[in-house]
């Protein structure tokens, strides 16, 4: 059974701050892992990562993939109000012959307060 | 945790047939159902909530007759793609809300969806 985890659940932190979100996964036939950000509705795709070791930037968000010890942290740099989300993380796996699945983690809620 | 299950997994079809796609929450009663599409390297675009018992409500731009919903029970939501065309080719991601998830949506693994 493929599983995703998230850590930590819940983070409270001030304006200005960095922020480290953790994803561990135990999956068959890894293909990708991403990042979405969820404030009210839909998820909103912030990254995805295939190959390990290789930094993905985008602003102050950042995210890195280790295959090896099957992990992703997603780092936010000088938090503002606005990053205050449920930040996803979810892996595809799956061979190309039977279809694809997507595990989706329990989420980070982050608290970025003024 | 709360575990969300869709069936099938992957599904292929002709042009102008209909594909019945389901998400069921296995452990929890889901009083709201969300029905999402996601395209590669993309955000999940929300597609409707469902709601046990009474009618979905899409939003902007979701047909709703060719996006058929229903919310029988409390564990189960199905979405029927009505007259699928190969545009509607995506991958169909289910999430249900309820006890004892309370606010957390949980995701269901995705249906991906080849219309020929």
């Amino acid at each position: 059974e493929d599983k995703v985890v998230q850590s930590p659940l819940s983070l409270v932190v001030h304006e200005g701050d960095t922020v480290t979100l953790n994803c561990s996964y135990e999956v068959t036939n890894f293909r990708s892992l991403l990042w979405y950000k969820q404030e009210k509705k839909a998820p909103t795709f912030l990254f995805m990562l295939t190959s390990s070791g290789i930094e993905k930037k985008s602003g102050r968000l950042s995210s890195i993939l280790d295959k090896k010890e099957l992990f992703s942290i997603l780092n936010i740099t000088a938090t503002q109000t606005g990053d205050s989300a449920v930040y996803l993380c979810a892996v595809e796996a799956g061979l190309t012959t039977s279809g694809s699945r997507l595990t989706f983690g329990e989420g980070t809620q982050l608290t970025v307060n003024p | 945790g709360a575990v969300v299950s869709q069936h099938p997994s992957w599904v292929i079809c002709k042009s102008g047939t209909s594909v019945k796609i389901e998400c069921r929450s296995l452990d929890f009663q889901a009083t709201t159902m969300f029905w999402y599409r996601q395209f590669p390297k993309q955000s999940l675009m929300l597609m409707a909530t469902s709601n046990e018992g009474s009618k979905a409500t899409y939003e902007q731009g979701v047909e709703k007759d060719k996006f058929l919903i229903n919310h029988a029970s409390l564990t189960l939501s199905t979405l029927t793609v009505t007259s699928a065309h190969p545009e509607d080719s995506s991958f169909y991601i289910c999430s249900a809300l309820g006890q004892p998830s309370g606010d957390t949506q949980y995701f269901g693994p995705g249906t991906r969806l080849t219309v020929l």
